[in-house]
């Protein structure tokens, strides 16, 4: 089946530094979303992405859907201790009546203040 | 502002006994699932529903079952308990279905079986 491969798997960074992950796939996506999960907590959704190419933000994320269909970014400017968690990503695919929707293994951040 | 609600938020079950993982939501979603995620992985569908008294199979349906009796709820059967079911278990609504992929999650019930 189709999986997606993210990375990396765990980040250890100082407090004010920049965050990148990706995530890549041998398929393509109609639309990628990042989810955050909190240690103890279900996931939230941080951004969505419509179009190839696409540039989002929200706060101190952006968010980019790879020009291929196939990748997607996600950076974290200026971090801070509450950024701690496992951040998701999720490719979807149209079809049928809930769509196909992949998750990620996730990027465990750990941030030190 | 309660959204999705799951209990119990922890359970620890021997292998052959029977729970069922309560779900409910009350945004008025017609659109609710479950997942289980397993250590360093991510979340696997087990099964969804597109509305009341519509079930379906997701990606790892065997040894669960779902119904669908009203908007709100969404249970979660697990029948005869095994090792491999052990795992942390998410429901999810939608407004929009699969169009989107914007789910809203519960914080999970935790299962262990041994």
């Amino acid at each position: 089946g189709q999986q997606l491969n993210q990375s990396p798997q765990s980040m250890f960074i100082q407090e004010g530094e920049d965050v990148s992950m990706n995530c890549t796939s041998s398929s393509i996506f109609n639309t990628w979303l990042w989810y955050k999960q909190d240690p103890g907590e279900g996931p939230v959704l941080l951004i969505a992405l419509y179009k190839a190419g696409e540039l989002t933000s929200n706060g101190r994320l952006t968010a980019q859907f790879g020009i291929t269909r196939k990748d997607s970014f996600l950076n974290i400017s200026a971090s801070i201790p509450s950024d701690v968690g496992i951040y998701f990503c999720a490719g979807l695919n149209y079809g049928g009546s809930q769509g196909n929707l992949i998750f990620g293994k996730g990027t465990k951040l750990s941030v030190k203040p | 502002n309660a959204g999705v609600t799951q209990t119990p938020k922890f359970r620890i079950l021997k292998i052959g006994q029977s729970m069922t993982l309560q779900c409910t939501q009350d945004m008025n979603h017609n659109y609710m699932y479950w997942y289980r995620q397993d250590p360093g992985m991510g979340l696997k569908l087990i099964y969804y529903s597109v509305g009341a008294g519509i079930t379906d199979k997701g990606e790892v349906p065997n040894g669960y079952n779902v119904s669908r009796s009203t908007t709100e709820d969404f249970p979660l059967r697990l029948e005869l308990a095994a090792p491999s079911q052990t795992s942390v278990y998410f429901c999810a609504s939608s407004s929009r279905g699969g169009g989107t992929g914007e789910l809203f999650f519960g914080e999970g019930s935790r299962l262990t079986v041994l």
